[in-house]
């Protein structure tokens, strides 16, 4: 089964840096991108970003360039989203998600069950 | 690059057939037929209902169909169902990036 799994809800003070994981498996990590996508609480959802673990080649929506650090360490098949300074603002449930990518068709599926990250001083 | 337009909330009574648009532009919906519908319970993660525009993955029901006509994509509900009640968003490719629409609400009354 094609799992991905992320890692527990954090709690943490403006200013300070954070790294959460989204780890693969049930299928060959370093041949599926791995997208991450914002939801703020009652709001939408927002894609971040997205990483191709076999060579580490990285897209960012214009939005999060700068923001976030998006990265993967594929040999323990995971998938990261890490901030170096955390802002109130960045309070939200962020997922991981795998992009199936077929000729010209691509969508992301399945998706992490989620990470809260909750920033308050 | 937007946000894709969807309806903030649509409704209907079981068995009834409901759409759901999702307008973009020539830069992402117009130019790939790529667009994929996700369905998210609250609290819960967003689950593939449509890919490819039009296809079902294994275990969606035959009642959700997905259609384009220009820079719109619709996902209709046919036969209504009260498990359908949820938040339903729409995503496309618009060339090394994504794009999700604003999601909306289904009601079933």
């Amino acid at each position: 089964e094609v799992q991905l799994v992320q890692s527990g809800a954090e709690v943490k003070k403006p200013g300070e840096s954070l790294k959460i994981s989204c780890k693969g498996s049930g299928y060959r990590f370093t041949s599926y991108w791995i997208g991450w996508v914002r939801q703020m609480s009652g709001k939408g959802l927002e894609w971040m970003g997205i990483i191709y673990p076999g060579d580490s080649d990285t897209r960012y929506s214009p939005s999060f360039q700068g923001q976030v650090t998006i990265s993967a360490d594929k040999s323990i098949s995971t998938a990261y989203l890490q901030w170096s300074s955390l802002r109130a603002s960045d309070t939200a449930m962020y997922y991981c998600a795998r992009l199936e990518w077929v000729g010209e068709s691509n969508w992301f599926d399945p998706w992490g069950q989620g990470t809260l990250v909750t920033v308050s001083s | 690059q937007s946000a894709l337009t969807q309806p903030a909330s649509v409704s209907g009574s079981p068995g009834q057939s409901i759409t759901i648009s999702c307008t973009g532009t020539s830069s992402d919906v117009g130019s790939y037929n790529l667009v994929s519908w996700y369905q998210q319970y609250p609290g819960k993660a967003p689950k593939l209902m449509i890919y490819e525009g039009n296809k079902r993955p294994s275990g969606v029901s035959n009642r959700f169909s997905g259609s384009k006509s220009g820079n719109t994509a619709s996902l209709t509900i046919s036969g209504l169902q009260a498990e359908d009640e949820a938040d339903y968003y729409c995503c496309s490719y618009a060339g090394s990036l994504w794009v999700f629409g604003g999601g909306t609400k289904l009601t079933v009354l």
